[in-house]
């Protein structure tokens, strides 16, 4: 049984591009959520997505946009990346049967010059 | 005001103790969870437990227990025989509102902590 896997593991960008990261859920999960870790903090929530609509979100500005697929994966972009986007950002999913379990993905290191 | 409290930055155990890292949370919903995630260098967040507020029993996973105090809003995570593998940063977790349905599960987590196990 595969957990959520994440692609693709490290990326390097310059201010201003745009990228895209990609989740896959857990199987039989069918709500996806982006975090934003920099380094030495805590993760911080960006945003949920169940049934292909986003069900919540954090405190982030519009550049940071997502999409979930009818297959339950999804993708989180961000637009004019700023040095300050640098980051680890993990994806969890969950059943919304259940919220007594997230599990996370591995991760994508994002690094911004 | 911080919703989850982890007060102790780095902490050292000898290998086979037992320690006990601190979690204090604030939250007014009635219905809430609470989980600790464990993040070793590689960066992957591994979930280790979840205690439900309307629990009546700390929950207990392995070696992995929660110390449950509801009404000191507290819910430190125990673990037994510490192991060399145990080095990680941990991380205390909150979910406001009920365990399922349409309100979705979003997780405020703490600073964390730095758990080192020395030999």
């Amino acid at each position: 049984d595969a957990g959520v896997t994440q692609s693709p593991t490290h990326l390097i960008k310059t201010r201003g591009q745009q990228v895209t990261l990609r989740c896959s859920p857990k199987s039989g999960h069918d709500t996806v959520s982006w975090y934003q870790q920099a380094l030495g903090q805590g993760p911080q929530f960006i945003f949920q997505y169940y049934e292909e609509e986003e069900r919540q979100r954090g405190n982030f500005p519009d550049r940071f946009s997502g999409h979930q697929f009818p297959n339950y994966s999804s993708e989180l972009n961000v637009n004019a990346l700023l040095l300050g986007d640098s980051a680890l950002y993990l994806c969890a999913s969950s059943s919304g049967d259940s919220y007594n379990e997230q599990f996370f993905g591995p991760g994508t290191r994002l690094t911004v010059l | 005001a911080q919703k989850i409290t982890q007060t102790q930055p780095g902490m050292f155990v000898q290998e086979k103790e037992a320690v006990t890292l601190d979690c204090t949370y604030d939250t007014s919903d009635p219905s809430y969870g609470l989980f600790w995630y464990k993040q070793p260098s590689s960066g992957e967040m591994i979930f280790l437990i979840y205690q439900g507020s309307y629990d009546q029993q700390n929950a207990t996973e392995g070696r992995y227990s929660l110390n449950f105090q509801k009404a000191r809003k507290s819910a430190n995570l125990v673990i037994s025989a510490s192991q060399l593998g145990d080095s990680a940063m941990y991380f205390c977790a909150m979910r406001e509102g009920p365990s399922y349905g349409n309100a979705g599960n979003m997780l405020t987590f703490g600073g964390g902590t730095r758990l080192m196990v020395k030999p």
